[in-house]
């Protein structure tokens, strides 16, 4: 089955630092990746997908993943966070006509 | 355009009781979901609708129904609420249910049951 590993439940970082969460991804086939964002007592919003092409996708609010087949990986940076960066990201996979979410990592932003 | 709406925005019900959680798109997508979220288990899928008249268990179902009432309403309804259902709510919709297709989320409906 297809499965998303989200490493650390929760990243602190400085504000101006940057930003890496971690996602590895199970898969047989080139899968279809996503990363998902949700502030507080919000739902989620679409921060940037993977589908073809480019192997790094630029997403919005400046963030940024790269698909890397050979790790099997999807990690999301920043270069420098901004205090309005503090939310919950989630890595996700789409192997078939569904979506399978990570657990989620919560991002603390540092004054 | 509203996306994805749903009501109620909480809600707190005894064991035993039973409550409808609404679900409306205006954005003429085919596909409906519902997931809930749980700390630290990130997102668990209940039932999906992947087009008007059809329905399909997710990955955790039990306990729930689901009606898709039109292209536009997705209903999730709760016959007998325990502790265990206890939850965060969300709606999502997207275009066709097909790879790689994103979701679009509502805001949420949070449930205590008592």
């Amino acid at each position: 089955a297809q499965s998303v590993t989200q490493l650390g439940s929760h990243v602190s970082v400085s504000e101006g630092a940057l930003v890496l969460l971690r996602c590895n991804y199970s898969s047989s086939v080139p899968p279809y990746l996503f990363w998902y964002v949700q502030y507080p007592n919000q739902g989620l919003q679409l921060l940037l997908k993977y589908t073809t092409g480019a192997t790094l996708v630029k997403g919005i609010n400046g963030f940024e993943a790269e698909f890397k087949k050979s790790e099997t990986s999807f990690h999301l940076t920043k270069p420098s966070a901004h205090m309005s960066d503090a939310a919950e990201y989630f890595c996700a996979v789409s192997p078939d006509d569904k979506i399978i979410f990570g657990k989620g990592t919560r991002l603390h932003i540092l004054p | 355009n509203a996306g994805v709406t749903q009501t109620p925005k909480f809600q707190v019900l005894k064991t035993g009781q039973s409550m409808t959680l609404q679900c409306a798109q205006d954005m003429n997508h085919n596909s409906m979901y519902w997931y809930r979220q749980d700390p630290g288990m990130g997102l668990r899928l209940i039932y999906y609708s992947a087009s008007e008249g059809t329905t399909d268990k997710g990955e955790v179902p039990n306990g729930y129904n689901v009606s898709r009432l039109n292209k536009r309403e997705f209903s999730l309804r709760l016959e007998s609420a325990a502790p265990s259902q206890t939850s965060v709510y969300f709606c999502a919709t997207d275009v066709l249910s097909a790879p790689g297709d994103e979701q679009y989320f509502g805001p949420g409906t949070r449930l205590t049951v008592t």
